[in-house]
């Protein structure tokens, strides 16, 4: 496989309910990130990790907790969610160097919290 | 600080048509600056990037995008559009002083090409 896969693409998930999500990437970067997209607003980054630690948690609740067990691979772990959790989760991967390296993103997770 | 504003959530353009999809910035850096493509059910591709340099850049299918400082715009272009460039158009800022992946993304404009 190539460059950032998620898994599942899809996920229904009651209130109550304990499950994760799986970010792999296969570009060599040391670098990965959480991105929520929600409809009708702007991406927010979630979690930065370089070389498997978390350098940046934006405010992000605790029910969201990432694990990032070596750089090439990126788990969200959700627990007692809201239903305004439901969102598209993106990860994406990059070398940590300046800001002017092009972050890869997966095709997302669907998530659906009722 | 950094922000960035889209303006238009939704273009409608005819095939063959000049796309232009508007992008303001704000920031207190030198701003590097990016547009990423949406396609429905999919993540988020690159189109292009302004680094330091030509402020005219180039991108893939065709887009193209023009950095002017003096009116803090990164505006999109493409002189004819195609059917396939149905998406969702995503320009998001950063600068020297973050590393790449940390981007502040405006809200998207989605783009419809009609027949």
């Amino acid at each position: 496989e190539t460059g950032v896969t998620q898994t599942p693409r899809h996920l229904v998930m009651g209130m109550t309910n304990k499950k994760s999500l799986k970010c792999e990437q296969h570009l060599g970067h040391n670098a990965m990130y959480w991105y929520k997209q929600s409809a009708k607003k702007p991406l927010e980054l979630m979690f930065v990790y370089n070389f498997k630690e978390q350098t940046e948690n934006n405010s992000v609740p605790s029910r969201f907790s990432p694990e990032c067990p070596n750089s090439s691979h990126l788990f969200l772990h959700l627990h007692t969610l809201q239903p305004e959790d439901s969102a598209l989760y993106l990860c994406a991967s990059s070398q940590v160097r300046g800001g002017d390296t092009e972050a890869f993103f997966g095709q997302g997770t669907r998530l659906t919290v009722v | 600080a950094q922000s960035v504003t889209q303006l238009g959530s939704h273009v409608s353009v005819s095939e063959g048509a000049l796309v232009l999809l508007r992008c303001n910035y704000s920031s207190s850096v030198p701003p590097y600056l990016f547009w990423y493509v949406q396609y429905p059910n999919q993540g988020l591709q690159l189109l292009l990037k302004y680094t330091t340099g030509a402020t005219l850049v180039k991108g893939i299918n065709g887009f193209e995008a023009e950095f002017k400082k003096s009116e803090t715009s990164f505006h999109l272009t493409k002189p004819s559009a195609h059917m396939s460039d149905a998406a969702e158009y995503f320009c998001a800022v950063s600068s020297p002083y973050n590393q790449g992946g940390k981007l502040i993304f405006g809200q998207g404009t989605e783009l419809s090409v009609k027949p």
